[in-house]
């Protein structure tokens, strides 16, 4: 069964700073790899996808990475603001199926 | 274009009484999935369509839960005789292809809310 795992579940840092966020998994057999945003009681925001094969997908100030051998991925943030701030999931789909397993996200706060 | 909407945004039942939970997915995604969050956790799975048909509903807890697509957009997921554990907020997604490029797009989910 696969486990998804995202340590730290939260993380402050001052506005400016850049940061990386990471997920671990169980079962590399992965279609691919989607982190999302969570802003608090509202729904989920697809941040960026990483297909199976590919090692790195960016956009804007965000870019992250998958290493499906040893069963990781990170989100970095560029320059972060406050609103960043916010929680990020990371999920994926094992190969065979189509639905998201999901961690338990990182709480991620931006001081200004 | 319109994103995956779900209506109510916020449903407050009794114990025992039944519930429609409604999905509108993004137009012309063929793929409809339902998950449920409870606070502090990850969404997890509930149920997948594929076009009409549930393509893996191996997330329902129970059979109180049961979700319907009859024509292949709109779905609707029903749960009878609600329980204050059925208390969590109901999130859609939807997506236009599968395998690896399956993105998936979230609504902004309905909370139930049993007392």
């Amino acid at each position: 069964k696969q486990e998804v795992t995202q340590i730290p579940a939260a993380l402050s840092v001052p506005e400016g700073e850049n940061l990386v966020l990471n997920c671990s998994f169980t079962d590399s057999a992965i279609y691919n790899l989607q982190w999302f945003r969570q802003d608090p009681g509202k729904g989920l925001t697809s941040l960026l996808l990483i297909q199976s094969s590919q090692r790195e997908q960016t956009s804007g100030r965000l870019n992250a990475s998958l290493d499906k051998s040893s069963g990781r991925s990170t989100l970095y943030i560029a320059a972060s603001q406050p609103g960043d701030s916010a929680t990020y999931l990371c999920a994926v789909p094992n190969f065979g199926n189509e639905k998201l397993t999901f961690g338990t996200g990182t709480r991620l706060t931006i001081i200004p | 274009g319109a994103g995956v909407s779900q209506t109510p945004s916020n449903k407050v039942t009794e114990k025992g009484k039944y519930v429609e939970l409604r999905c509108d997915p993004i137009s012309g995604h063929t793929a409809l999935y339902w998950y449920r969050q409870s606070l502090g956790q990850g969404p997890e799975f509930l149920i997948y369509f594929q076009g009409t048909g549930a393509a893996d509903d191996s997330g329902l807890p129970n059979d109180r839960f049961f979700a319907v697509r009859p024509e292949g957009s709109v779905s609707t997921l029903k749960i009878q005789r609600t329980e204050r554990g059925d208390s969590a907020v109901y999130l859609c997604a939807s997506s236009a292809r599968q395998g690896t490029d399956n993105e998936q797009f979230f609504g902004p989910g309905t909370r139930l809310t049993v007392l």
